[in-house]
């Protein structure tokens, strides 16, 4: 299979709390993960990525976590402003073909 | 950073009449690829083009779309003809290596009426 399920697709949270959003696969043999952020009109723009030789990586306000044995990864903000307000993608892929498969993405509103 | 720049970047156009979506992908990048992205809806995957070549098209990439990038120039997504369910915003995209590091152009906006 080729699916990337996401959940949730809306997310409201208060400005300063953290947001967390779940993305899972079906082929265990993806091994590369990247999350954007798209704004309205706007392009998506990777924010962060993990590969599957790691579980957990950090930058800036944002972890990514990696759960190969239950094909499940993870974004997670913390101490959001009203700037991370936009729609979320995660994505996965594998070596062997040459496209993103894609969630369905998350609408993440910042309240304030 | 580097850029990859999509032209136009609103199209309307008859049904049935042809359009080519032209993009500009990152000077030193390998790969390319069309994604197709309904208001509001995930991204989904249309074809990617490496050298010369379609590596991997999609049920989304129908007999009337067709691809090419004439010596190195613009990387093209043509339709021909038109219908109405093709009215999307098109995202090219480039990347170096095989899944590394996707750059994303601004879309063109198609509309078909």
């Amino acid at each position: 299979g080729e699916q990337v399920e996401q959940l949730p697709s809306i997310l409201r949270v208060q400005e300063g709390s953290s947001a967390s959003i779940n993305c899972t696969y079906e082929n265990s043999a993806s091994n590369y993960f990247p999350w954007y952020k798209q704004e309205p009109g706007e392009n998506p723009k990777l924010i962060i990525d993990i590969r599957s030789n790691m579980e957990r990586k950090q930058t800036q306000g944002l972890i990514v976590l990696l759960d190969k044995k239950a094909k499940r990864f993870s974004l997670h903000i913390t101490d959001t402003q009203p700037g991370d307000s936009a729609m979320y993608f995660c994505a996965g892929t594998m070596d062997s073909n040459y496209q993103l498969i894609w969630g369905s993405g998350t609408k993440l509103i910042i309240k304030p | 950073g580097p850029k990859v720049l999509q032209i136009p970047s609103h199209q309307i156009i008859d049904m049935g009449q042809m359009v080519t979506l032209n993009c500009d992908p990152v000077s030193n990048h390998l790969y390319f690829y069309w994604y197709k992205q309904i208001l509001g809806q995930q991204m989904e995957f249309l074809v990617n083009f490496y050298n010369g070549k379609v590596m991997e098209k999609s049920k989304l990439f129908k007999d009337q779309f067709s691809v090419e990038r004439p010596d190195g120039s613009y990387f093209t997504l043509k339709i021909q003809p038109t219908a109405l369910e093709d009215s999307a915003v098109y995202f090219c995209a480039s990347s170096l290596g095989q899944n590394s590091d996707y750059t994303f152009g601004s879309g063109t906006r198609l509309l078909v009426i």
